[in-house]
């Protein structure tokens, strides 16, 4: 199973960039980077998808080295809203079960 | 992008009691849905896979008689919760794969259910 591994909090402060961080040394040639946003009480949210190389959308960059063991969250400009926990997912190669893992909690602090 | 709704957004139960979560893909055909579950301050713990008209897989350690997945139709799961005792006190959440069987880990989750038992 392709597990993940990220810091488990930081802090920032209102209109910084962030980046997080997460490691993944086996993940599969056909497993897709995948990050998501969890408020509390709230389902996780789709922020941004990537195999390789750089993807960017209208909020967020995701970083991806050429083998494909790690990935960067990128936020630009943090707000107090973006305060949350950020999970980096792998797909199972074999099951496609999605693991998460312990997720990053970010606080935006003003 | 694809919806998924969960419904109930919470309950409430006595213990014993059974209860009923659904799951419904409102724009999308979800061959294939999770089920998690997550407790305060921790991340989700997939619980099983539901295929369509197939049983479902459970996790090991997911009493497959105790949390009943039924998965009926192509936009419907159903999560239930039976004989609930305080423990099962939880946040449930479903999750379905659009693209089921390729794998690009692209996942839509419903809201969550949040279950208390007394």
């Amino acid at each position: 199973l392709a597990k993940t591994t990220q810091p488990i909090s930081m802090d920032s402060y209102e209109g910084q960039e962030v980046n997080i961080t997460c490691s993944h040394n086996n993940i599969a040639t056909n497993d897709y980077i995948t990050w998501y946003q969890q408020f509390p009480s709230q389902g996780p949210r789709f922020i941004i998808q990537g195999y390789k190389t750089k993807v960017t959308n209208e909020v967020a960059s995701l970083f991806i080295p050429a083998d494909r063991k790690s990935s960067t969250l990128s936020l630009p400009r943090v707000s107090l809203s973006d305060t949350a926990v950020y999970y980096c997912l792998v797909g199972d190669p074999g099951t496609y079960k999605y693991i998460f893992g312990t997720g990053t909690r970010l606080k935006v602090l003003a | 992008g694809a919806v998924v709704s969960q419904h109930p957004s919470w309950v409430i139960c006595k213990s014993g009691t059974s209860v009923k979560i659904e799951c419904r893909s409102l724009d999308f055909q979800a061959t294939t849905m999770f089920w998690y579950r997550q407790f305060p301050k921790q991340s989700l713990m997939l619980m099983a896979t539901s295929n369509e008209g197939s049983k479902a897989t459970y996790e090991q350690g997911v009493e497959k008689d105790k949390f009943l997945i039924n998965h009926a139709s192509l936009t419907l799961s159903t999560l239930t919760v039976t004989s609930a005792h305080p423990e099962d006190s939880s946040f449930y959440i479903c999750s379905a794969s659009v693209l089921a069987g390729k794998n690009t880990g692209e996942l839509f989750f419903g809201e969550g259910s949040r279950l208390t038992v007394l």
